[in-house]
């Protein structure tokens, strides 16, 4: 059985730094692509950031340069580095397979940012 | 970007009645060189993550009822599902792979009539 489970959310305030994380299990997590999607509250899905089963990486255009998306295939982890995060990053944010299309979606973990 | 718009914004159906979701893609999703149009619907049920129900366009995920049904090509795509059930109220999204960023529709909520 397929688990995703992340971890890592909380308050930050504006400008501060939060490691998102996500276990994944039930299947051959290096030669998956793996992405990260949010969701604000109340709104709906955005895409994040991509990685390859390569390593190579994607980003949405409101968090390239802050973002960065990493993996550690022994470890069967997926990473978000957040850095200078903004009110606008507040959202729930989900773990994703990716393979035919979205495939598998971890339950989420929320990241609020507020002063 | 390509921009996916979802039509209507919400539906309101009868039990057992068919409710019938549109999505608009600004570009074609069709990859011409496999003929696969990289086309998914997402199902969200109220605090839940959202669940892979279609994906290239008319390919039912493993384990979803055949109730629910994808179409289309190009640009022009539907979801249907033939006979409501309680269990169905949800946000419905639909979601293109074919270029990066890779978006979502606006959701259709799905309401009990």
């Amino acid at each position: 059985e397929v688990q995703l489970v992340e971890s890592g959310g909380g308050l930050v305030q504006p400008g501060g730094s939060l490691r998102l994380s996500c276990a994944a299990s039930g299947f051959t997590f290096s030669t998956y692509w793996m992405n990260w999607v949010r969701q604000a509250p109340g709104k709906g899905l955005v895409w994040v950031a991509r990685i390859k089963s390569d390593g190579n990486t994607d980003y949405a255009d409101s968090v390239k340069g802050r973002f960065t998306i990493s993996r550690d295939n022994a470890e069967n982890t997926l990473y978000l580095q957040m850095n200078s995060l903004r009110a606008e990053d507040t959202a729930v944010y989900y773990c994703v397979t990716d393979r035919n299309s979205f495939d598998y979606w971890g339950q989420g973990t929320l990241v609020t940012v507020s002063s | 970007d390509i921009v996916m718009t979802q039509s209507p914004d919400s539906l309101a159906v009868s039990l057992g009645e068919r409710a019938t979701i549109n999505c608009k893609s600004s570009q074609s999703v069709l990859y011409n060189s496999n003929n696969k149009n990289y086309l998914a619907w997402y199902q969200q049920k109220a605090g839940q993550p959202p669940k892979l129900l279609i994906y290239w366009a008319s390919i039912r995920q493993s384990g979803v009822p055949d109730r629910f049904s994808g179409s289309g090509s190009g640009t022009d795509f539907t979801l249907t599902i033939s006979s409501l059930q309680a269990e169905d109220v949800a946000v419905y999204y639909c979601h293109q792979l074919y270029d990066l960023p890779l978006t979502f529709g606006q959701g259709t909520t799905v309401e009990i009539k």
